[in-house]
């Protein structure tokens, strides 16, 4: 119940195409669902986040979605670049006192664009 | 703002030994948490500090300890290592309280901890 999947596991992308990874999560006591950037050599990134009092979040090319009914939450990346090249991991966190400090994340997603 | 400090960056360790890492959080985070990373099983909670004070522990054997001092800076033992212990080392720091949208989570760049 604690689980958050993710998919797809790899992801390969034209320059300019549209960027899209999933994932679901079982435990309805999450609340909180940050998305994070990791470049190799890197820590994770924090890159958007959603409440889950809100369905849509954008914030430049980045666009969060969330279907509280399906416990679904997406991440869509428009006009990829070289750049995005990264591994992308889906979060989630409750905010009972049992949960400090603790994100169950996703597998990650590997998003490779092609110039 | 200085983000979060982690060292040192690599460590490379027999089996059987014993190691220290240490995190410096972000200024004004009092709460210090670890993960560690690996290929097979992902970004893994280790365990939770705030006020000296171990508040919160994921699923891990007691050979993995931590410590928060006064300052809230923080230092993870893992004692007995294993080779299975290989991984990345990930410190992240918050204000303390629930993880939410007004208080993230902040990830350092981690210690690449390797047992031979």
């Amino acid at each position: 119940q604690q689980q958050v999947k993710q998919s797809p596991q790899s992801l390969i992308v034209q320059k300019g195409g549209i960027s899209i990874i999933n994932c679901a999560y079982e435990n309805t006591a999450f609340d909180y669902f940050p998305w994070y950037q990791q470049f190799p050599g890197k820590g994770p990134a924090l890159l958007i986040a959603i409440r889950p009092d809100v369905s849509e979040k954008k914030e430049g090319r980045f666009t969060i979605s969330f279907n509280k009914s399906a416990k679904q939450f997406s991440l869509h990346i428009m006009d990829s670049q070289p750049g995005d090249s990264a591994t992308y991991f889906c979060a989630a966190s409750s905010a009972g006192g049992t949960s400090y400090g603790k994100l169950t994340f996703g597998q990650g997603t590997i998003l490779t664009v092609h110039p | 703002k200085a983000g979060v400090t982690q060292t040192p960056r690599y460590l490379i360790k027999t089996r059987g030994q014993q190691v220290t890492l240490s995190c410096s959080p972000i200024s004004g985070h009092r709460s210090v948490s670890w993960y560690q990373q690996t290929p097979g099983q992902g970004l893994q909670f280790l365990f939770e500090y705030f006020s000296e004070t171990q508040r919160n522990k994921g699923n891990f054997p007691g050979r993995f300890s931590g410590r928060q001092f006064s300052n809230s800076r923080s230092e993870m033992n893992v004692s007995t290592l294993e080779l299975g212990d290989s991984a990345l080392y990930l410190c992240a720091s918050s204000f303390g309280g629930p993880l939410s949208y007004n208080s993230p989570l902040h990830f350092g760049n981690g210690t690449r901890l390797t047992v031979t």
